[in-house]
């Protein structure tokens, strides 16, 4: 079972800062499959980013992913008012067969 | 334009099995490729992935959960049925149906319908 870790668990930036959110998966896998989605408070999660690196259709520049291997990272190069919100990333391939990490919440400082 | 919406019961008793519907537009379940999931959310906690049914009527399910669901579909009606036995308070949390892009390299969900909130309780 690969389980998913993200940190830090909440994240307290003012508008403008740059956020890393990381993702360390409990195996190394050979597959790209990572996926980031945010979701507001009452909403349904939103797809932002896929195959680790894509931005959805509708997810602005500012938002960035990298990695490889174990630890894929979430980036927001300026984070803007309506970026608070919490992160969740999301992996396919293991068991089960899609699998959530626990969430990052990012909160105005 | 891709659409999802769940409906069904908001409280179910302990023991008693929950049934809810998915239906949705602007995609075919019979197209090759095409899957629908569900995935929970308990309050104030993390996302969960039930399971997916795919366009051939291929299920896959979360072992934790597997004796517990049926995933079924109704081409015709454009519907997803997720039924779950036995329910507990431990499953009260918010029901999401999913859309996993038709090409099967992309493992993600880009749709969302809105949830609906299942509080069990008696």
């Amino acid at each position: 079972e690969i389980v998913l870790t993200q940190s830090p668990g909440t994240l307290s930036l003012s508008p403008g800062e740059r956020a890393t959110l990381s993702c360390r998966a409990s195996q190394s896998f050979r597959n790209t499959y990572i996926a980031w989605y945010q979701q507001q408070r009452g909403q349904a999660p939103r797809l932002l980013i896929y195959d680790t690196s894509n931005r959805a259709t509708g997810t602005p520049a500012r938002f960035s992913g990298s990695g490889s291997g174990t630890v894929f990272t979430l980036s927001i190069s300026r984070v803007e008012p309506e970026d608070f919100a919490v992160y969740y990333c999301q992996h396919y391939g293991g068991s089960p067969l899609y699998s959530f990490g626990q969430g990052t919440k990012l909160e105005v400082k | 334009q891709i659409t999802l919406k769940e409906s069904g019961p908001t409280l179910v008793k302990p023991t008693q099995t929950l049934t809810l519907t998915c239906t949705f537009s602007g995609f075919s379940l019979s197209s090759p490729g095409v899957a629908v999931g569900w995935i929970r959310q308990p309050p104030g906690k993390a996302l969960e992935w039930l399971g997916l049914i795919y366009w051939d009527d291929d299920k896959r399910y979360t072992p934790s959960l597997k004796n517990r669901l049926t995933i079924s579909k109704a081409t015709s009606h454009s519907q997803v049925v997720l039924t779950m036995t036995n329910m507990e308070p431990e499953d009260t949390g918010s029901y999401f149906c999913v859309h996993r892009p038709q090409v099967t390299t992309l493992q993600h969900f880009d749709y969302w319908g809105q949830g609906t909130l299942v509080t069990v309780s008696s």
